[in-house]
């Protein structure tokens, strides 16, 4: 079975500051990939990053940046320097090489970017 | 390439009627996916399309849930008998044919059951 962790349930920051989100995941598969969607409160899900599991380099997309991490089993995603546009619920998700290849998600972090 | 879409957005309906959502994924994607999303969760399979094959369902997707593909195309999702529970967004995903592919996502249908 596999599991998606995201442990902080809500996070709130001041613009420009640095925010980074967890996610934990499990499954007993070797190969996999991970994700991070965007849903802002309109409730469209926008796709951010796939990772699959052999690629364990770093990205940087922008003001985005994803650690993938195999030994701890997370994938954690850092916002710098933080925008009031950024305020969306995040999830992160798993999926395996299977038929359907579901999509199983984390509960999501909803982060709040204030001024 | 045009997004997912999804109709309606948002569906008002009492319990016991019949409602029915329809979904036209991006173009040229063969592959299609319904998710279930209630308030603080994240969303769950339902179910997925293969041109249109219906190859896998979840143990979510009750009898009372009948979800159909003509002709590969656009998709509905059709709940007979609504239940209160039954209220949540309802998101619909695609992506092309490799089951490594990224799945795209449209704006989903609210129901709310009264």
């Amino acid at each position: 079975a596999q599991k998606v962790t995201q442990a902080q349930t809500e996070i709130s920051v001041v613009e420009k500051e640095d925010v980074t989100l967890d996610c934990v995941y499990e499954t007993r598969d070797t190969t996999y990939y991970l994700f991070w969607y965007k849903q802002p409160p309109s409730g469209e899900l926008v796709f951010l990053i796939r990772r699959n599991s052999f690629d364990e380099q770093n990205e940087i997309s922008g003001r985005y940046s994803w650690n993938f991490q195999k030994s701890t089993s997370s994938f954690n995603f850092t916002i710098t320097a933080s925008q009031v546009v950024d305020s969306a619920v995040y999830f992160c998700a798993l999926t395996h090489t299977g038929t359907a290849s579901k999509l199983t998600f984390g509960t999501g972090t909803r982060l709040q970017v204030t001024l | 390439d045009t997004g997912v879409s999804q109709d309606p957005r948002h569906k008002i309906t009492k319990r016991g009627q019949n409602v029915t959502f329809r979904c036209d994924p991006i173009s040229e994607h063969n592959r299609l996916y319904w998710y279930r999303q209630t308030l603080g969760q994240g969303p769950e399979f339902l179910t997925y399309f293969q041109n249109e094959a219906q190859l896998e369902k979840s143990r979510l997707l009750s009898d009372r849930f009948s979800a159909e593909r003509p002709k590969g195309s656009f998709s509905t999702l059709e709940i007979q008998r609504t239940e209160q529970g039954d209220s949540a967004m309802y998101l619909c995903a695609s992506s092309r044919d490799r089951s490594t592919d990224t799945q795209y996502f449209g704006p989903g249908t609210r129901l709310t059951v009264l």
